[in-house]
């Protein structure tokens, strides 16, 4: 396991409501990206968070958001759920910004909207 | 568990094995690359990585591959195991920016 921690492990919207996922970074790492897996592709990047601020983000709408609290964990937003939103979300923390090969990811939140 | 193996290329292999999984990245100006493994109900998995000043990386029963020249990348796994088996994806990175973007993946199934 590596020390990240997501919640809830599935959860299931209707449309145009609003979700909002946690994590855990691992112990000592100050970075946490965020992704969206649908079904069957990659993970595509939504943002990053080092040391609270946002440090980059993908394409994705604004009704996408996150925050990261002084102890690194963070949280995922989306507001008006539209039904394409339906994926795997993943974070992963890192030692720091670029550290790719000490980034760790959890196990993901699947979303499902009706 | 996730099954994020939905729709994805396959390579079926025997135990023992090699396996060579290919990936066809998207930005020449990429600088780093990544080999990911993830396994149905967790996430991704560092498996190897390599800098576009390299052309080739070893790891323990690992190999990748790096052509600049046709922006192509491959893992090499040696004496390939079920324990193998999972969907495999490349990703890159330019100039140490906060993305990392993902190739679509391959779901390798270890035949014992």
């Amino acid at each position: 396991e590596t020390g990240v921690t997501q919640s809830p492990t599935h959860l299931i919207k209707t449309r145009g409501q609003q979700v909002t996922l946690r994590c855990s970074s691992q112990s000592g790492h100050n970075t946490v990206s965020w992704y969206q897996q649908a079904l069957g592709q990659g993970p595509q990047f939504i943002f990053q968070y080092y040391r609270e601020e946002e440090n980059g983000r993908g394409n994705f709408p604004p009704r996408f958001s996150g925050l990261q609290f002084p102890n690194y964990s963070s949280e995922l937003n989306v507001n008006a759920l539209e039904l394409d939103d339906s994926a795997l979300y993943l974070c992963a923390s890192s030692l720091d910004r670029g550290s790719w090969d000490e980034q760790f990811f959890g196990p993901g939140t699947r979303l499902t909207v009706l | 568990g996730e099954n994020v193996g939905l729709h994805l290329p396959t390579l079926s292999v025997q135990e023992g094995d090699n396996s060579i999984i290919n990936c066809a990245y998207s930005n020449s100006a990429s600088d780093y690359f990544i080999w990911y493994k993830q396994e149905s109900g967790k996430g991704p998995q560092f498996i190897i990585d390599i800098r576009s000043n390299m052309d080739k990386r070893q790891g323990q029963r690992v190999t990748v591959l790096l052509n600049k020249t046709v922006k192509h990348l491959s893992l090499q796994i040696a004496a390939t195991q079920p324990g193998d088996s999972a969907v495999y994806f490349c990703a890159e990175n330019k100039g140490s920016q906060g993305n990392l973007i993902f190739g679509k993946g391959t779901k390798l199934s270890v035949k014992p």
